[in-house]
């Protein structure tokens, strides 16, 4: 079967910086996505590797190795809005994505 | 004003009633999604629509059925609404010319509550 993980919730520091991890298995690769999502608000995109290496985006960068199955959304400077959900998705050899559950970032002062 | 919209944004009702979400869209885009989200678990896709006169099932089809009125227009229905149909919908666009992305565009989301 197809399956995303990553953990279900982390704590960080205002200020700080935090790693979210993501593994997958999945048939076949067409890219990875990071999204984030507001509680009861709608995901909002923040990025998409489909090359090894790390891509760099303001404050977030996101990294993928093929080869491990893994990725991972490094947030730096943490804010106080930076409090959300942030999920990880796939997308098969069909072309279809696969979502892992999402991690919950809580930011403390 | 959201270029995804959906309606209702909350609904309450009985097992057994038929229930319809709607969504439309102004970003032009010829694919559209229905998803659904419950605590623990990733994004699940219902159905999904690559233009108007194409539906395709998702991984969880069973219990819905949808119709694209109009390429800004997809609905989701549930004939006869069970309990475990309790969550949260979104509906999402994507434009096939940014396909080397796969940016999805969501709405603001359906929270349905089945008793």
């Amino acid at each position: 079967g197809q399956n995303i993980d990553q953990p279900t919730e982390m704590t960080a520091t205002e200020g700080a910086i935090v790693q979210i991890n993501c593994t997958y298995q999945t048939s076949g690769f067409n890219g990875l996505f990071w999204y984030q999502q507001h509680a009861g608000e709608a995901p909002t995109f923040l990025s998409y590797n489909v090359l090894d290496g790390l891509e760099e985006k303001g404050r977030f960068s996101s990294f993928l190795s093929r080869s491990k199955g893994y990725s991972y959304l490094l947030l730096k400077e943490l804010q106080m809005k930076d409090s959300a959900s942030y999920l990880c998705a796939v997308k098969d050899s069909n072309y279809q994505l696969i979502w892992g559950a999402g991690t919950k970032l809580i930011i403390k002062p | 004003d959201a270029d995804v919209t959906q309606t209702p944004r909350n609904r309450i009702t009985k097992t057994g009633k038929r229930i319809m979400l709607e969504c439309s869209q102004t970003k032009g885009h010829d694919r559209m999604y229905w998803y659904r989200q419950d605590p623990g678990l990733g994004l699940r896709l219902i159905y999904y629509s690559f233009d108007v006169k194409d539906i395709n099932k998702g991984e969880i089809s069973d219990g819905y059925s949808v119709s694209r009125q109009a390429q800004a227009k997809f609905s989701l229905s549930l004939e006869s609404a069970i309990p475990n149909q309790t969550a949260l919908y979104f509906c999402a666009t994507s434009d096939p010319e940014q396909e080397n992305t796969g940016e999805l565009f969501f709405g603001e989301g359906s929270r349905l509550t089945v008793l």
